[in-house]
């Protein structure tokens, strides 16, 4: 597709669950971006690919989360053992090459509740 | 490691008022990026910055990239109902991640 897609657009979780949240960035972009975003507030970086480094997991609020990028394409964001703190949306973004001076393009997200 | 500080965090202004908003940072960027998120969606890309010093319009909106390179200021004339929103900077040194502005939420009074 043209942009970033993000599946599934929601999701509506009971806590305890594991759930995983798909992005497919925009083809041929090397670097993808997981943010989460609770309600009303800011961007928190979670995790960076790019290319075939090793990813910054920085972000990455707990052991609860992890993430893979498969091929170098899709990506998908894994949340076990689900807590009602982290219904939020998770937000996922793709560019080129960084060092080539390129912007990255966000997908529409996934609207996360844990019950 | 890099932070933004991004100002004000929010905004309240009568339709047709000029709006303006900045980010520093406590070191330099090579990219700077502007973005609009709407409510329920991603945010979308406004305007990107490539060199210190460069000023770049986009419709009402204009953006500068700082010559310090620490920092970036985004203007919008003539505000209009449509741009409500959050706005966030965020700013780029070669392949290091993306780093993120707490956004400015704007609210305009018709």
């Amino acid at each position: 597709g043209a942009g970033v897609s993000q599946s599934p657009s929601n999701k509506v979780t009971e806590k305890g669950k594991d759930v995983e949240l798909r992005c497919d960035p925009i083809s041929g972009h090397t670097a993808l971006y997981w943010y989460r975003q609770s309600l009303g507030q800011g961007l928190e970086f979670l995790i960076y690919f790019q290319g075939n480094s090793a990813p910054d997991k920085s972000g990455l609020p707990s052991d609860r989360f992890s993430a893979e990028r498969t091929g170098g394409s899709v990506s998908t964001l894994t949340i076990q053992r689900t807590q009602q703190e982290d219904s939020a949306v998770y937000l996922c973004a793709s560019s080129l090459a960084p060092a080539m001076n390129t912007e990255a393009f966000f997908g529409q997200g996934t609207r996360l509740t844990v019950v | 490691g890099q932070q933004l500080n991004q100002s004000p965090q929010s905004m309240f202004i009568q339709e047709g008022e000029d709006v303006s908003m900045n980010c520093t940072s406590s070191s330099i960027f090579n990219t700077w990026l502007w973005y609009k998120q709407d409510p329920g969606e991603g945010p979308v890309l406004l305007i990107a910055l490539y060199k210190a010093g460069e000023l770049t319009s986009n419709g009402r909106l204009t953006a500068q990239f700082g010559i310090t390179r620490k920092d970036s200021f985004l203007n919008i004339s003539a505000s209009i109902p449509s741009d409500v929103g959050i706005y966030f900077c965020a700013g780029q040194l070669g392949a290091q991640k993306l780093v993120f502005g707490q956004g400015t939420r704007l609210t305009i009074n018709p």
